[in-house]
């Protein structure tokens, strides 16, 4: 159980254009989501929690306006990067939360690599 | 905030031999401690964890201990495998519930 999956699995699209990338938690109901962005061989950087039926809460540094969190349902969260740039070619990854105090656990997905050319 | 530091890679060993990724963490409070690995072209799958001080995390032969009074969660393996070659973080969680990760350490094992 606690499986968190993403797609697509990788994305190549043109300067301008948007791309969304969802992640889905497949056998149980998330209480939060985050959304997190990694460069090439570096850590996980924090972008955004979300919770099912509100906005979501933007890390300082990140443009909520370019990437744009929906989370529509207790299993599903979007990411849709708007007007990509090539700068902003990475690797994303979400997670899901499961469980609250002693129960609580934090899931990924497999993570979504997108190339902006 | 809080903050995780754990040595720099890259870590090449042959197969059998000893492992150690040292770790150090600054937080208020009393976090709980993770161990995630992320092999090629993947995400984060949680190795191993220890909520409270002087726990000991284990699984699939590592192994680390929090230490509260060095802020410390070193992982180690006694034997590692070629197929143990992976990135590997270590990560904290705070009382806001968000990850703060660790740099992470690029282990490569030869046979």
């Amino acid at each position: 159980g606690a499986v968190v999956s993403q797609h697509p699995s990788w994305v190549i699209c043109k300067s301008g254009t948007s791309v969304k990338i969802e992640c889905r938690s497949l056998d149980f109901q998330a209480t939060t989501m985050f959304w997190y962005r990694q460069f090439p061989k570096q850590s996980l950087m924090l972008m955004a929690t979300s919770n099912e039926g509100s906005k979501a809460t933007y890390e300082q540094g990140v443009e909520k306006d370019k990437f744009l969190i929906n989370h529509a349902s207790l299993t599903l969260s979007t990411l849709t990067v708007t007007s990509a740039h090539p700068e902003d070619s990475s690797f994303y990854i979400c997670s899901a939360t499961k469980g609250q105090g002693a129960t609580y656990e934090q899931y990924f997905g497999p993570g979504t690599r997108l190339t902006v050319t | 905030g809080d903050s995780v530091t754990q040595m720099e890679g890259p870590v090449t060993l042959s197969e059998e031999a000893f492992l150690t990724i040292n770790c150090t963490y600054t937080a208020t409070g009393y976090p709980s401690l993770f161990w995630y690995v992320q092999y090629p072209g993947e995400g984060l799958q949680l190795l191993l964890k220890a909520t409270k001080a002087d726990d000991k995390g284990s699984n699939k032969g590592f192994e680390a201990t929090y230490r509260k009074e060095t802020t410390s969660f070193h992982l180690e393996k006694g034997s590692v495998q070629v197929s143990d070659s992976a990135v590997y973080f270590c990560a904290l969680r705070g009382s806001n519930y968000k990850l703060t990760f660790g740099k992470g350490t690029l282990l490569t094992v030869n046979p």
